[in-house]
């Protein structure tokens, strides 16, 4: 099992939707996760981090997590044209501080 | 600088030559990560350093690969006798850590290595 798994997609939602993203992680000692945002061609840009069990929530995005299940998702509410990127979830390792991302999966919202 | 520097934004090079690629941290950031990303791939660890110390280098693929943090600030990605397979973007980050959780990395813009 990969230790950080995302859907590649590409995951199309209209315009004005909610776009739910998801993330799976094998070391359930994992304590800190994180969702980046990146456009093409660009580096990843820190959207949100979350680092308990339940749902943080910043303007347009949640983030969720439940770590018996070892799944954290980001929803996307309104989603705007300027969403289509590429997100990325980061997970730290229990046994040291690094962190692994998964490949991403890749948003488009359909104007 | 406010955010992390790296140089130079872009490297051509011939197979088999010998490169070097820098990355300047956010200023305090004591943990600093070097990542390796092709095209439709995420970010692939390569080595993490704490301080002066690299507190895990499982991620460099070969012994042509190495880094160093001589002072705790900036660090450089040596890689020798460069081959194609060589060819991403490099991706530095440094973030804070504190206790047992990770502060958040902070991203440079990359270095896009191309090896002829």
């Amino acid at each position: 099992q990969k230790e950080v798994e995302q859907n590649s997609g590409p995951l199309s939602v209209p315009e004005g939707a909610i776009a739910s993203l998801n993330c799976t992680y094998s070391d359930r000692g994992s304590q800190s996760f994180f969702w980046y945002r990146q456009y093409s061609g660009k580096s990843p840009e820190l959207i949100m981090s979350i680092y308990s069990n339940g749902d943080k929530e910043d303007g347009r995005f949640t983030a969720q997590l439940n770590k018996a299940s070892q799944y954290v998702s980001l929803l996307i509410r309104d989603s705007q044209p300027s969403d289509s990127a590429t997100y990325l979830c980061a997970v730290n390792l229990n046994r040291d501080d690094k962190i692994i991302f998964g490949k991403g999966t890749r948003l488009h919202i359909l104007p | 600088g406010a955010g992390v520097s790296q140089t130079p934004s872009n490297k051509v090079t011939e197979k088999g030559k010998y490169v070097e690629l820098r990355c300047d941290p956010i200023s305090g950031h004591t943990a600093l990560y070097w990542y390796r990303q092709s095209l439709g791939q995420g970010p692939e660890f390569l080595i993490y350093f704490q301080g002066t110390g690299a507190a895990d280098d499982s991620g460099l693929p070969n012994d042509r690969f190495f880094a160093v943090r001589p002072e705790g600030s900036v660090s450089t990605l040596k890689i020798q006798r460069t081959e194609r397979g060589d060819s991403a973007v490099y991706l530095c980050a440094s973030s804070l850590t504190t206790g047992t959780s990770n502060q958040p990395q902070h991203f440079g813009d990359g270095t896009r290595l191309s090896i002829l």
